[in-house]
């Protein structure tokens, strides 16, 4: 089965903190990708990944870096947390198959529930 | 640039009753567009996905959509929900992009359904 886990499912910080958000995928995905959901906003890209040490911003990048160092793992990063980045933050993976149509279909993890202070 | 809409926030609906969510795109090309739902605190699941073909497509616990090109709608609907079918529904578009060292972008989401199942 399909399997994109994030380590922290409820984390509670201070303002000021740095805060990393782990996630692992097992599909061999080239593509990950975090978003960040708010209640009435939907879900909106913060950054996403085609490849190691590759990476896009998306819609909403200001306050937050990426890493990718390992095919399987996306880490999201908030230098300098602050009250305004409190939210539930998704990762999900793709398939890139070159040669092949790709969809776009995203597998998500459970999510992790940020709380900053 | 795509988008979605999805028209209804909240949405109630009496156990045993029919249920249908709207959903709008705009998109420039023929789209990618998906069904996911998400139950509170958990992240989100796949329900269905048209790609081509049969603009009817069926999904996973007893949903299907239909894809009207001249409307640009992606509607979901289920025949009879059950109380378990509380959840946030979101449509979604597949913004398609290639780059040089392949890959692509995320998907586009609208801003989410509440359904609400009333007893």
């Amino acid at each position: 089965d399909v399997k994109v886990t994030q380590s922290s499912r409820y984390l509670v910080k201070r303002t000021g903190e740095k805060v990393f958000l782990e996630c692992v995928q097992d599909m061999d995905h080239e593509n990950m990708f975090w978003y960040r959901q708010d209640p009435g906003l939907g879900l909106r890209l913060i950054y996403f990944s085609y490849d190691v040490k590759m990476k896009e911003k998306g819609d909403i990048p200001e306050g937050y870096s990426v890493s990718r160092e390992k095919k399987e793992r996306f880490s999201l990063i908030l230098e300098s947390a602050s009250t305004n980045q409190t939210s539930m933050y998704l990762c999900a993976s793709s398939l890139f198959s070159s040669g092949s149509i790709n969809t776009g279909e995203l597998f998500f993890g459970e999510g992790s529930r940020l709380t900053v202070l | 640039a795509q988008s979605v809409t999805q028209p209804d926030i909240h949405i109630t609906v009496s156990e045993g009753a029919s249920l249908e969510l709207r959903c709008n795109y705009s998109y420039g090309a023929t789209p990618y567009l998906f069904w996911y739902v998400q139950s509170p605190g958990q992240g989100l699941q796949l329900l269905l996905k048209y790609f081509s073909g049969d603009t009817l497509v069926q999904g996973i616990k007893g949903f299907e959509a239909e894809f009207k090109r001249s409307q640009s709608s992606f509607n979901l609907r289920k025949p009879s929900v059950h109380w378990s079918d509380a959840a946030e529904y979101f449509c979604a578009v597949g913004a398609f992009k290639m780059y040089s060292g392949g890959g692509a972008d995320g998907l586009t989401f609208g801003k989410g359904t509440h359904l609400i199942i009333q007893p």
